[in-house]
C-alpha cells in the first residue's frame, strides 16, 4: 500500500505560469516532508521541505503548502521557467521507523 | 572528488552474469543507501547502512547483496538477476538516517 501518492503522472505548464504539483499521504504518523526534484541521467536533488508544525515553507520561486487534516500537501512553483522541466518527487518520513517514502513522481514540462 | 559518485552509469547484463555496482561518497556521511527507480513506481528503499552496520533490508531477493567496507563505500552484488530487474539503482548518503540525503546519479542497469 503507497504510503506517499503522486496522483498526476505528468503536468504541462506554460513558461511564466504557475505549476502546482500535488502529493497526498496516508501515514498520519509522517512528520516531515521533502519534495526534490530530478533530471534525466542525474539523481534526485533536493529542493525543498516542511515540518509538520508548519502549514507554509517559501524558497524563492518554490513554496510548499502541508494541509495536514487532509493529508495533503503541494508544491507552487511561480513563475516557471523552462529550466524546472523534471520529475518532481514528494517524500515524507516520521513515525516508529522515520524511514523516508517516496511518491511515484510527476514529470513536470513547462513550455517556452 | 566531491558528493556521491556512482559505477558503472550504465550496465547491460545477461541473466547468468556477476556484476557490482560501486557508490562512494567524499562527504563525511554515516548512512548510506541503496534505491531502486522503475517506470511509474515510487523510489523503493533496498538496503540501509549506518556506520558501516546493515539496519534495513527491505525484503529485497537474495539475488542483491550489499556489501558497505566502510562509511564511504557501498556496494551492490548482482548474480542471476531476472530481466524484471532492470531499472535505475540509485546510491544515497546522509550524515543522520533517513535525514539530508545527497543521492548518486545513478546506474542504469538492463538485464537481458
Amino acid at each position: 500500500d503507497q504510503q506517499v501518492k503522486q496522483n498526476s503522472p505528468s503536468l504541462s505548464v506554460q513558461e511564466g505560469r504557475i505549476s502546482i504539483l500535488n502529493c497526498d499521504y496516508t501515514n498520519s504518523m509522517f512528520d516531515y516532508f521533502l519534495w526534490y526534484k530530478k533530471y534525466p541521467a542525474e539523481g534526485p536533488t533536493f529542493l525543498i521541505s516542511i515540518s509538520s508544525i508548519k502549514d507554509k515553507n517559501e524558497d524563492g520561486r518554490f513554496t510548499v503548502f502541508l494541509n495536514k487534516s487532509a493529508k495533503h500537501l503541494s508544491l507552487h512553483i511561480v513563475p516557471s521557467q523552462p529550466g524546472d522541466s523534471a520529475v518532481y518527487f514528494c517524500a515524507a518520513n516520521g513515525g516508529a521507523t522515520n524511514k523516508l517514502i517516496f511518491g511515484t513522481g510527476t514529470l513536470l514540462a513547462v513550455q517556452p | 572528488e566531491t558528493g556521491v559518485t556512482q559505477t558503472p552509469r550504465h550496465l547491460v547484463m545477461g541473466m547468468t552474469n556477476k556484476k557490482s555496482l560501486k557508490c562512494e561518497q567524499h562527504l563525511g556521511h554515516n548512512a548510506m543507501y541503496w534505491y531502486k527507480q522503475s517506470a511509474k513506481k515510487p523510489l523503493e528503499l533496498m538496503f540501509v547502512y549506518n556506520f558501516k552496520e546493515q539496519t534495513e533490508n527491505n525484503s529485497v531477493p537474495s539475488r542483491f547483496s550489499p556489501e558497505c567496507p566502510n562509511s564511504s563505500h557501498l556496494f551492490l552484488h548482482l548474480h542471476t538477476l531476472q530481466p524484471e530487474d532492470s531499472a535505475l539503482y540509485l546510491c544515497a548518503s546522509s550524515q543522520e538516517q533517513y535525514y539530508g540525503y545527497t543521492f548518486g546519479s545513478g546506474t542504469r542497469l538492463t538485464v537481458v
